[in-house]
C-alpha cells in the first residue's frame, strides 16, 4: 500500500457527461501528479500540483481540469466525455517539488459508454 | 526528444532465469531513471531507480545498468520467479520537474 488513496475505484458513465476523480496524497506529501493509462497511449503525464498551485502540464485535454485543495487532496475533472477517455487514471504524490520518488495510488478505472 | 523507448513488449522466462528489459531515451536533461512494477488492477509501484552518476545499481534480485553515453538503461531480474510476472515500466525525468516520461511497458511472464 503506497499510502495514496483514490476514489472511486471504478466509474461507468455515458458520453457527454462530466465526472470527478479524487486523490488523497500520502501524509506529508505536497505534490500531486495525475497520469492517464490507456492501451494505445500507455502511461502519460497529465498535470502536477504543488501545495495548491499548478506546476506543470502535460498532454491534458482542454476538457480536463484539476485542482488541489488546502487539505492537499486533489480532484481531476473530466467533462464532455468521449469514448476515447476510457482509461485508468492514476495520481501519484511526492514530498516536495523535486528530488524524490513518486508513489502511485491504485487508480480509477473510467469507462465511457 | 521526450520519448522513452522500451523493449521488448513482452517477455517469457523460465523460473530461475534472467529477465532483461531495455530502455532508451533522447533527452539529455533527464537525470533520474526509475523502474515501476505493475500488477493487474494495481497502480505502478516503484521498484528501483538510478541516477546517471552511477553505471549500476543493485537491490536484491533487481539490477539497473545505465549507459550514459548510449542513453540506454536496462533492468535485469535475476533468478526470476512466477511472482515477478507483471508489467514493468521504465521511466525518465528531470528531477526538478518530476514529470515522469514512461516507456510503453513490458509484460513479463515467468513460467514455473
Amino acid at each position: 500500500d503506497s499510502g495514496v488513496t483514490q476514489t472511486p475505484k471504478h466509474l461507468i458513465t455515458a458520453t457527454g457527461q462530466r465526472v470527478t476523480l479524487r486523490c488523497s496524497p500520502r501524509s506529508g506529501d505536497l505534490s500531486v501528479y495525475w497520469y492517464q493509462q490507456s492501451l494505445d497511449q500507455g502511461l502519460q503525464f497529465l498535470i502536477q500540483y504543488y501545495n495548491g498551485e499548478e506546476r506543470a502540464k502535460g498532454n491534458i485535454l482542454e476538457r480536463f481540469s484539476a485542482q488541489q485543495f488546502p487539505d492537499l487532496h486533489s480532484e481531476l475533472n473530466l467533462s464532455s466525455l468521449e469514448l476515447g477517455d476510457s482509461a485508468l487514471y492514476f495520481c501519484a504524490s511526492r514530498k516536495g517539488l523535486a528530488g524524490d520518488e513518486q508513489y502511485f495510488g491504485p487508480g480509477t478505472r473510467l469507462t465511457v459508454t | 526528444q521526450q520519448q522513452v523507448k522500451q523493449s521488448p513488449q513482452s517477455l517469457i522466462v523460465q523460473k530461475g532465469g534472467i529477465s532483461i528489459i531495455n530502455c532508451a531515451y533522447e533527452n539529455t536533461a533527464f537525470d533520474y531513471f526509475p523502474w515501476y512494477q505493475q500488477f493487474p488492477g494495481k497502480g505502478p509501484a516503484l521498484l528501483i531507480a538510478i541516477r546517471p552518476d552511477v553505471s549500476e545499481k543493485k537491490e536484491g534480485r533487481f539490477t539497473i545498468s545505465f549507459n550514459k553515453s548510449a542513453k540506454q538503461f536496462s533492468l535485469h531480474i535475476m533468478d526470476s520467479q512466477p511472482g515477478d510476472s507483471a508489467t514493468y515500466f521504465c521511466a525518465a525525468t528531470a528531477l526538478n520537474t518530476g514529470k515522469l516520461i514512461f516507456g510503453q511497458g513490458t509484460t513479463l511472464q515467468v513460467k514455473p
